[in-house]
C-alpha cells in the first residue's frame, strides 16, 4: 500500500531533550515536506526537500533540522525542544514539487513540557 | 504574498443539508486551487482541485469552481452525510515561470454532520 509513515504518533517530552520524528514513504517520491498544524493557523511548512541531499527552509524552520540522505526518509529533528513546539506534525510527499498532490502521513502529536 | 482565507468554523449541519464552505485567495500569477480533507485521526488527503479559471473540480459529491473574477473557490455539496464530518482545508499553489510552487493552506473549517 502506498503510504507515508510517521513515528512516533504520540510523544510527550521535556524541554531540551533532543528528539527525532521519522518519516518514510514507499512511493519513490522526490519531494518531501514537514508541516505543523496549530489551531487557528492551519498548516505551516517547516522544511522541504526536492530530492536526496537537497533541503530548504519553509515558513517556520526555527528550532528544527532535517536531513535527506535517502530518497524514502526525511526525519525531523528537534535538537532542544521548547513548549512552543507543542503541535501536530505532518510529513507529506509528492512525485515532484510541481505536482502539488501531496500524500500525507497520519500525523505525530508532540507535547513538550 | 500568497494567502488563503476560509470561513470560520465550526460548521454544524443536519444530514442531507446543503453545504457551502467559503474560500477566497490572494496570489500572484495564475494559481492552482485545491481542497484537502482531514478525517479524524488521519492526515490530509486531496478532495478536489482546479488548475485554471472556470474549471470545476469534483469528487465524492463535492464541487468547487475556480472563479478568477471573485478570487474564490467555494466548496459545495448538495446533501451531506455523517461520514462527511471532517476538517476541510482550502489551498493554493501559485504558478510562476519556474513551475508550480509549494502549497499555501487556509486555516481549515471543521464540519460536523448530525444524524
Amino acid at each position: 500500500e502506498a503510504q507515508v509513515t510517521q513515528n512516533p504518533r504520540y510523544l510527550i517530552t521535556v524541554t531540551g531533550k533532543k528528539l527525532t520524528v521519522t518519516c518514510s514513504q514507499n512511493m519513490n517520491h522526490e519531494y518531501m515536506s514537514w508541516y505543523r498544524q496549530d489551531p487557528g493557523l492551519g498548516l505551516r511548512q517547516i522544511y522541504y526537500s526536492m530530492n536526496v541531499e537537497v533541503t530548504d527552509k519553509g515558513d517556520v524552520p526555527e528550532g528544527y533540522k532535517v536531513s535527506r540522505k535517502e530518497k524514502r526518509n526525511f526525519p525531523l529533528i528537534l535538537e532542544s525542544p521548547s513548549p512552543n513546539q507543542t503541535s501536530l506534525y505532518f510529513c507529506a510527499s509528492s512525485l515532484w514539487e510541481g505536482a502539488n498532490v501531496l500524500t500525507f502521513g497520519a500525523g505525530s502529536r508532540l507535547t513538550v513540557l | 504574498g500568497n494567502s488563503v482565507t476560509q470561513m470560520e468554523g465550526p460548521v454544524t449541519l443536519s444530514e442531507e443539508a446543503f453545504l457551502t464552505i467559503n474560500c477566497t485567495y490572494t496570489a500572484t500569477g495564475y494559481p492552482s486551487l485545491f481542497w484537502y480533507v482531514q478525517y479524524p485521526g488521519e492526515g490530509l488527503q486531496l478532495l478536489l482541485k482546479a488548475t485554471k479559471a472556470d474549471d470545476k473540480g469534483s469528487n465524492k459529491g463535492f464541487e468547487a469552481t475556480y472563479r478568477k473574477e471573485t478570487t474564490s473557490f467555494h466548496l459545495e455539496k448538495g446533501s451531506v452525510q455523517v461520514s462527511d464530518s471532517a476538517v476541510y482545508f482550502c489551498a493554493l499553489s501559485p504558478r510562476t515561470n519556474f513551475g508550480n510552487e509549494k502549497l499555501t493552506f487556509g486555516t481549515g473549517t471543521r464540519l460536523t454532520i448530525i444524524p
